[in-house]
């Protein structure tokens, strides 16, 4: 079966500590993404990549980094500078990088900050 | 600003007929996607709309009006297991997506 896993399901991290999401699709899809969920509010865009070795910066990238090594694993470390990282992470991905594309998202992880 | 206003929570009847709406204000439009979303799980794809008009598939339906800046979930033949939140999200002209807050969904017997 096709389709977008993420892991760990949920997540605790001390303050203080850098932690790792991870994402992978066997959609062959070119484009990934990672957004942060809070309550009440719309999804809001942390990182894309459009194609592997490369990404963008999406509107709330302070505090985070990814990289693309392999078409497959878009990975997301949450790190010690994101001032308020308890939240529910989803990973998508589309065919082609454009936004008319539609996004399939991963079971997402929720992180929570202790 | 860009925005999109969708209501927060509604209520219906099992058996019954909703509508969900969702306005919008962004900085042009390329499409409008609506996903639903049960708690604590994926959003998942329901349907999208480009042009004016009516798309059918099934119980659901979603309507658009550019001129309106205005969209519609319909959701017929309500079943117990449509209780989520439905998300809609607009790309703009910079073909950036942006997404409402969701409308949580909740049916009862």
């Amino acid at each position: 079966d096709g389709g977008i896993t993420q892991s760990p399901k949920y997540l605790f991290r001390k303050e203080g500590q850098n932690v790792t999401l991870s994402c992978e699709q066997n959609l062959n899809h070119d484009a990934m993404y990672w957004y942060r969920q809070d309550p009440g509010q719309g999804l809001r865009l942390i990182y894309y990549s459009q194609i592997v070795n490369d990404f963008q910066k999406g509107d709330i990238a302070e505090g985070y980094s990814v990289s693309r090594e392999k078409k497959e694993s878009f990975p997301l470390t949450v790190t010690s500078a994101q001032k308020n990282p308890t939240a529910f992470y989803l990973c998508a991905s589309s065919t082609i990088a454009g936004a008319t594309d539609t996004q399939y998202f991963g079971p997402g992880t929720r992180l929570t900050v202790l | 600003g860009q925005n999109i206003d969708q209501p927060t929570e509604m209520t219906a009847t099992e058996g019954a007929i909703v509508q969900i709406n969702c306005t919008y204000q962004t900085s042009g439009f390329n499409g409008l996607f609506w996903y639903q979303q049960h708690a604590g799980e994926a959003p998942t794809f329901l349907s999208y709309n480009v042009l004016d008009g009516l798309e059918e598939k099934g119980r659901f339906s979603s309507f658009l009006s550019r001129s309106k800046g205005y969209s519609y979930l319909l959701l017929k033949e309500l079943q117990m297991k449509d209780s989520a939140s439905y998300l809609c999200a607009v790309i703009n002209s910079n073909y950036q997506l942006i997404w409402g807050a969701g409308t949580k969904l909740i049916i009862k017997p």
